[in-house]
């Protein structure tokens, strides 16, 4: 168990290119959860996954914004024509059933 | 919709105890989680009450008043790796979502 692992950790893009993040859970976990995460504030709720099925989005999450975990294990995270709002830390974290969020280190975005 | 109420920053002694208070207001309640962060590290969980009263682990210790839709954080016996931003979490939709606060940062002096 190697803990929760995003890649890349760093991403600096031009505003209007697509990006594309992933994140490997803990492997017994069914959970996954992706956040947003700026500087003093605490981590936004974005989506979560049990095993493959997407639960709910946040109302807030522009349609640009997108999600998969097709087999119920590793996650990708695709941001379409990335606007300079976009710059933030993305935060992917696991859990099991009813326990608590291990998050992985994230991955910082910067858009130019 | 939910929110929850922290305060910004707190500063404390190193050996001292410190209260980090939360107040949320959100529907379908399940539980009120703590989590840490270190400057450019993850969150890390640190405790979680779902029913009123006190949880203790080492050091820390958190309380729940479901009543009061009201919970803190005790830090005993300061020491200079505290310092880090604390934040409160509620737990909704019968726990399969984990909302955060704006978080607390908390400073600790020698």
């Amino acid at each position: 168990d190697t803990g929760v692992s995003q890649n890349p950790r760093h991403k600096i893009t031009k505003r209007g290119q697509n990006v594309t993040f992933r994140c490997d859970p803990i492997s017994e976990h069914n959970r996954l959860y992706w956040y947003r995460q700026t500087l003093g504030q605490g981590p936004e709720f974005l989506t979560y996954f049990q095993n493959e099925a997407q639960l709910e989005k946040s109302r807030l999450l522009s349609d640009r914004f997108s999600a998969e975990r097709p087999k119920g294990s590793f996650s990708t995270l695709e941001i379409q024509r990335t606007e300079q709002g976009d710059s933030a830390m993305y935060l992917c974290a696991s859990s099991a059933l009813n326990e608590k969020l291990f998050f992985g280190s994230g991955t910082q975005l910067s858009v130019l | 919709g939910q929110s929850l109420e922290q305060p910004s920053e707190v500063t404390a002694v190193e050996g001292a105890i410190v209260q980090i208070n939360c107040t949320y207001q959100t529907s379908g309640f399940y539980g009120l989680s703590w989590y840490q962060q270190h400057d450019g590290g993850a969150p890390t969980f640190l405790s979680y009450n779902a029913l009123d009263g006190l949880e203790e682990t080492g050091r820390f210790s958190s309380f729940l008043s479901r009543s009061d839709s009201y919970g803190y954080l005790l830090l005993q016996e300061l020491q200079m790796k505290d310092s880090a931003s604390y934040f409160c979490a509620v737990e909704v939709g019968g726990g399969f979502k984990t909302i955060f606060g704006a978080g607390t940062r908390l400073f600790v002096k020698a």
